[in-house]
Formats: structure tokens, C-alpha cells, sequence
């Protein structure tokens, strides 16, 4: 069973601070996202990597940066915690490989309260 | 780049009626399209994908259909039951592109009334 973890379900932090998000996946995927949720807006892309130690700006970088260091893990940090940050963040995973249907999966969230 | 649109946003049906919910695609180079489901609390989990070489893919009371011509797909709940409430997002993706993104519709949240 694919597994994709997020360290921290629910986070509450104040404004100014530093914030990291980890998550760790167990299917040696090529691919991770971080995506952020909010009603009404849908998933929408903040960074994702398609090797260690590359990664590439989604569609609402700014105010984030991420970090993957290892294959499995890719984090997202928050470098000064803003309110407008207050959010559920999600973590995917999924496959390079062509043809492999590259099913995306997903963690189980986290929620951040920025205060 | 690509751009999802996902049609209704809330969808009410009593248990045992279908429910449909339709999305639009604009690139024509996405070539892989799952449907996902969110139960509150909890992060995406897919139910069915349907590849653009295929027309029609079903598993149980859920199908899809896809039109590539049209670059519309939907997803079909027959006899539906309170636990398929939930909200459903739909998505397109390039598979084999390196470093391929998923491009997501804004959901839709489904309510199935006893």
C-alpha cells in the first residue's frame, strides 16, 4: 500500500515564525507536490520536485520554499508564518515512470493556524 | 498551461439517485485523468482514472466517461448512499512527461441525502 506521511497533522504557530512542513513517502516515486486547500479554491500547486534536490515553482510559490534533500522526503517551510498562511496544506507522491498511469497520492494533511 | 473546470461545485441527490460531476480540459496533451475523493478530515484518495485511449471505465456504482474531442470527462455515482458524501475533485495530468503536474478541478461537495 502506498504510503505518503505528513509529520504534523495539526500545527498552530505564530506569525513571524519559521514553520516546516515533512513529509515521507515509501514508494521510491519520483514526483512530490505540496499543494494548499482552501474552500472554494480547490488544490492549487505550491511546489513540487521531480528529483532530489530539484524542485520547481507551482502556481503560489511566494511566501514558501521547499527542500529535498532525500528521494522519500520533501519539505515545505514557511520561512515567516504569515495569517494568510492559516491552511491545509497537502503532500502527493507519484511515479516518473511513462505509461504507469502516474497515479497521484496523497498524505492526510496538515493543518496550520497561523496566529 | 492547463486549465481544469469542474462543474457543479455542490450537489445534493437522495440516496438511490445518480449523480453526475462534469469537468473540462483545455490542453490537449493531458492524456490521463483520475477522479478523486475527500472525506472531511482527510487528504484525497483516488476512486477511478480512465486514460485518453479509453472512452468509458466503470468499477461497481462509479464510472467514468471521457470525450476527447470535446476535452470533457464526468464521473457517474449510480444508486448513491450517505457514504458517498463527500467532496470529489477531478484532474489531468501528461503522463510520461518528466516531472508531469496534476492540474485539479475546485471540487465538488457532494451531500446524499437519507
Amino acid at each position: 500500500d502506498v504510503k505518503v506521511t505528513q509529520s504534523s497533522r495539526y500545527l498552530v504557530k505564530r506569525t513571524g515564525e519559521k514553520v516546516f512542513l515533512e513529509c515521507v513517502q515509501d514508494m521510491d516515486h519520483e514526483n512530490m507536490f505540496w499543494y494548499r486547500q482552501d474552500p472554494g479554491l480547490g488544490l492549487r500547486l505550491i511546489y513540487f520536485s521531480y528529483d532530489v534536490k530539484m524542485k520547481e515553482k507551482g502556481d503560489i510559490p511566494e511566501g514558501y520554499s521547499v527542500s529535498r534533500e532525500k528521494k522519500e522526503r520533501f519539505s515545505l517551510i514557511l520561512e515567516s508564518a504569515s495569517t494568510n498562511q492559516t491552511s491545509m496544506y497537502l503532500c502527493a507522491s507519484s511515479l516518473l515512470t511513462a505509461f504507469s498511469g502516474n497515479t497521484i497520492y496523497f498524505g492526510e494533511g496538515s493543518w496550520l493556524t497561523v496566529v | 498551461g492547463e486549465n481544469v473546470e469542474q462543474h457543479p461545485s455542490t450537489l445534493s441527490v437522495q440516496e438511490g439517485d445518480s449523480a453526475v460531476i462534469k469537468c473540462t480540459y483545455s490542453d490537449s496533451a493531458s492524456n490521463y485523468f483520475p477522479w478523486y475523493k475527500q472525506e472531511l478530515g482527510k487528504g484525497p484518495q483516488l476512486i477511478i482514472d480512465i486514460r485518453s485511449n479509453v472512452g468509458e471505465k466503470k468499477d461497481q456504482r462509479i464510472a467514468v466517461t471521457l470525450n476527447k474531442t470535446a476535452k470533457h470527462f464526468s464521473l457517474h455515482i449510480t444508486e448513491t448512499q450517505p457514504e458517498d458524501s463527500a467532496v470529489y475533485f477531478c484532474a489531468a495530468s501528461e503522463a510520461g512527461r518528466t516531472g508531469n503536474q496534476f492540474y485539479f478541478g475546485t471540487g465538488t461537495s457532494l451531500t446524499v441525502i437519507p
